[in-house]
């Protein structure tokens, strides 16, 4: 089963730095969303991507960006790490045009 | 702007009972969808039911229904005949239809979510 594969599954980065996440679809979705979510809290919408393009976003910082490859993969990008970034962050794949989405198991990123 | 509501950070269930988890909402727009998302350890959020706004019967999944109050705002969840592996974070979720632009995809709100703990 193709679902939503996430890299890496954990990650420890230091204040400052950058780090990109990636994400690969359910086979067949055409549509990536990301979330973060943060200890002890519900996931918070950061963007999403549709046929290489930002069609929503969250309120979020300029920091994070992302991009959509032609194959429909994905990668979250954060610059200038914070302490705050630190959370588990969570994609999503889905059909643009149906609402059913499929979650992966989310990169767990540490910021020290 | 839309805000979805868990007032109950943590719950307990005897296996075999019945558990209803809480959430309420607060949105202007008459159409929408709610949803119930299963996170285990595992941390993969895992869709548990669905419901229409403009659909007045309650959804039903095998052991897990809702009891959707649309005046009232509120969206309840039940777990009959609880299992061990029902253990996990319940979120309740709402699903924004502000931007036009993101088709049938649009953001979810979610809650802050509830810890349930199935005792044997």
């Amino acid at each position: 089963d193709a679902g939503v594969t996430q890299s890496p599954t954990h990650l420890i980065k230091t204040r400052g730095q950058q780090v990109t996440l990636r994400c690969s679809p359910k086979s067949g979705h055409d549509t990536v969303s990301w979330y973060q979510q943060a200890l002890g809290q519900g996931p918070q919408f950061i963007f999403q991507y549709y046929e290489e393009e930002e069609r929503q976003r969250g309120n979020f910082p300029d920091r994070f960006s992302g991009h959509q490859y032609p194959n429909y993969s994905s990668e979250l990008n954060v610059n200038a790490l914070l302490l705050g970034d630190s959370a588990l962050y969570l994609c999503a794949s889905s059909f643009f045009n149906e609402g059913g989405y499929t979650f992966g198991s989310g990169t767990r990123l540490t910021v020290v | 702007a839309q805000t979805v509501t868990q007032s109950q950070p943590e719950m307990s269930v005897q296996e075999a009972e019945t558990v209803t988890l809480s959430c309420t909402y607060d949105t202007s727009e008459s159409d929408y969808y709610l949803f119930w998302y299963k996170q285990p350890p595992s941390r993969q959020m895992i869709l548990v039911i669905r419901q229409e706004a403009y659909k007045q019967q309650n959804a039903t999944e095998n052991r897990f229904s809702v009891n959707f109050q649309k005046a009232a705002k509120s969206f309840s969840l039940k777990i009959s005949d609880s299992q061990l592996g029902d253990a996990a974070m319940y979120f309740c979720a709402y699903r924004d239809s502000t931007d036009r632009n993101a088709g049938n995809n649009r953001k979810l709100i979610w809650g802050l979510g509830t810890s349930l703990a199935v005792n044997p």
